[in-house]
């Protein structure tokens, strides 16, 4: 298996547009995690999901924030509209099983918003 | 709220030194704890999971300890070499569905 695929790596955009990250988790994973990584807060989980289904999103900052997963293969996270400080790596990660399992990172997306 | 922490943020050793780095988490009731590895630029890489119920694990040059009584980890990497340069984090899982919380990782340099 390819691992868990992200694009785009990198994204720059201009404040007030809308982003949309993409992610694919490693094929039979049933669990998969959006989280982002600044140099103040590290790395932060921000939502996931259990068989498509959303379990916990209390870590989306705000409603500019949603994700959404409509099938077992693919994910997205939209920022609408962006701002300076949503500057950050986000990653998706994926993983088999409820406990004990190892979780599978993507390269993760660089999101630089002007 | 699960606080984890790593001391120190930042760490520089000789080739051929062994390196170990601690991470302490505040609530003990964990599940596991996993070590990882940042590469710059990179995602993370898995290196090791720990399970409430173990007191260590190993892989090659890697050993990891567990007292989950006082809210410790220890990772510890034999005889380093310059390619073990990176950021080295733990984070732990508190309940079902494998949500990690993460430390801040330490960031290793190994000098030839």
């Amino acid at each position: 298996d390819a691992g868990v695929i992200q694009s785009p790596r990198h994204e720059v955009t201009e404040m007030g547009q809308e982003v949309t990250l993409r992610c694919k988790p490693i094929s039979g994973h049933d669990y998969l995690f959006w989280y982002r990584q600044t140099m103040m807060r590290g790395l932060e989980l921000l939502i996931y999901f259990n068989n498509n289904v959303p379990i916990d999103d209390s870590g989306m900052p705000e409603d500019r924030f949603s994700a959404k997963m409509p099938n077992a293969s693919f994910s997205t996270l939209k920022i609408q509209p962006s701002e300076p400080r949503d500057s950050a790596v986000y990653f998706c990660a994926s993983s088999f099983g409820h406990m004990n399992t190892e979780a599978f990172f993507g390269q993760g997306t660089r999101l630089t918003v002007v | 709220k699960q606080e984890v922490t790593q001391i120190p943020a930042a760490l520089s050793v000789p080739e051929g030194e062994n390196l170990v780095l601690n991470c302490s988490f505040t609530d003990s009731a964990i599940y596991n704890l996993q070590w990882f590895r940042q590469d710059p630029g990179k995602g993370l890489t898995s290196l090791l999971l720990i399970q409430s119920s173990q007191r260590e694990q190993t892989s090659g040059r890697l050993n990891a300890s567990l007292d989950k009584s006082s809210g410790r980890s220890t990772l510890y990497i034999a005889a380093s070499q310059p390619g073990d340069s990176a950021t080295y984090l733990c984070a732990v899982v508190k309940a079902a569905g494998n949500k990690l919380t993460f430390g801040g990782g330490t960031r290793v340099l190994v000098k030839p």
